[in-house]
Order: C-alpha cells, then structure tokens, then sequence
C-alpha cells in the first residue's frame, strides 16, 4: 500500500516569497492532516480536513497561509508571504477516521515532510 | 493542551532500560506513540485506549493510567535501532485529532 506522499521535499526561499506544498494521502484516508514542525519541538497541528471540509484550521495563520483539499484527494499548502519564522518542516499526515472519537481510526501516518528555509 | 514529555533527552548504552512518560492536564481517551528518526517521518509505534490497557511490540510497551492522566513508555534491552526522538499524541476527545508532546530524544550508543 502506498503511504502518504508529499512534494517537494526541501525549498529554499526568500523572506516574503510564496510557497506550495503538496500532499497525497493514503488512499480511503478521510482525514488529511497539515502540521509544523520547528526544529526540537513536536508536530503542530495547522489544519485538519475531513474528506472536502475543514474540521480545525484554529491554529493557522490565516493573514499568511491557506490550504485546501481538492475533491476529497490531495491537499495543498500554501505560505504567501514567508517569514523567517515559517523555516520549518512542514508533514502532512492521514488518517481513516471520519470524524468523533477515532481510537484506532485516528492512527496518523506520516508523509516524508517538506523542509522549508526561508533566508 | 499538549501533553508534556519527560525526560527530554536520554542516554543509554545497548542493552539498557529506559521509561519515557506523558501527561495530560485533560482526559484521555488514547494516547498514540511515535518514533522520528533524524531527517524522517514520525512512525507509529502502538495505540492504547482507555481501560488501562498495556501493549507490547517487541520488546517495547507501553501503559495507559486514565486516572493520572498518563501513559509510560517502556523500551528494554535496547538495540541501536531504538535511537530517535519519540513523541506522545492524546486524543481528548471531540475533534479526532492528536496533541503532540515535546518530545523525548533517545540515543542509543554501543
């Protein structure tokens, strides 16, 4: 079974450039999820889709970044304009569960992740 | 919300023991495990659901007290292949998503 794929894997930009990541789920996976990862710290969650909608975008920053989830399938993350702060690895995960108390549907698997420095 | 880890950081020698913990100030309805090599995603290690379960997989386990709000993580013998950082992920309950701890770096040496 093929897991989840993320694109590219490193991106190198300027401070107030634009940037997209991209991310590919598992297949059957109804929740896709985005987070941030700072060097030395754990995963923050960004935003969580399930299937089209989005279940929890509170933790992004809206004035700079979007996502969006395209008919249900792959995602896409958007950072316009970076800051210098945004220097992180970027993982996308996914998940069985659709929605309420998961327990074993809520098992994440990971994508490769995106490593993102902004100069 | 995030759970916190402790230790942050240990140092064993192949063979060893080591117990990693996590704790919550909220209820708990799972805690997940993960291991994240250096440059890599995280991997799940185990889930344990409420009912003070205990799992193993190889030869790590791990215990869930949903009184205490925590769970421990256990890795005996260890082998070099344990290096890595693990985190903790609780679910809380509602939205079914995860809080992931700080984190525990773990370094195996010969």
């Amino acid at each position: 079974e093929a897991g989840v794929a993320q694109s590219p894997r490193y991106k190198i930009i300027e401070k107030r450039q634009s940037v997209a990541f991209w991310c590919n789920p598992i297949s059957g996976h109804a929740t896709l999820y985005w987070y941030q990862q700072i060097l030395g710290q754990g995963p923050k969650l960004l935003i969580q889709f399930q299937n089209n909608g989005v279940v929890d975008d509170s933790q992004l920053p809206k004035d700079r970044f979007s996502a969006e989830r395209l008919k249900g399938v792959d995602s896409t993350l958007k950072i316009q304009p970076a800051k210098l702060e945004d220097s992180a690895v970027y993982l996308c995960a996914s998940s069985l569960s659709a929605g309420g108390l998961g327990g074993r549907l809520n098992i994440q698997y990971f994508g490769a992740g995106t490593r993102l420095s902004v100069l | 919300q995030q759970p916190v880890q402790s230790p942050q950081a240990v140092i064993l020698r192949e063979g060893e023991d080591a117990v990693i913990n996590c704790s919550s100030s909220k209820a708990l309805y799972s805690v997940h495990w993960y291991r994240q090599k250096h440059g890599e995603a995280p991997v799940f290690l185990m889930i344990l659901l409420k009912g003070g379960e205990q799992k193993g997989h190889d030869k790590i386990s791990a215990s869930f007290n949903e009184k205490k709000q925590q769970s421990s993580l256990y890795l005996t013998a260890s082998q070099l292949s344990y290096s890595g950082t693990y985190f903790c992920g609780t679910e809380n309950g509602g939205a079914n998503n995860l809080f992931f701890g700080t984190g525990t770096r773990l370094t195996v040496i010969p």
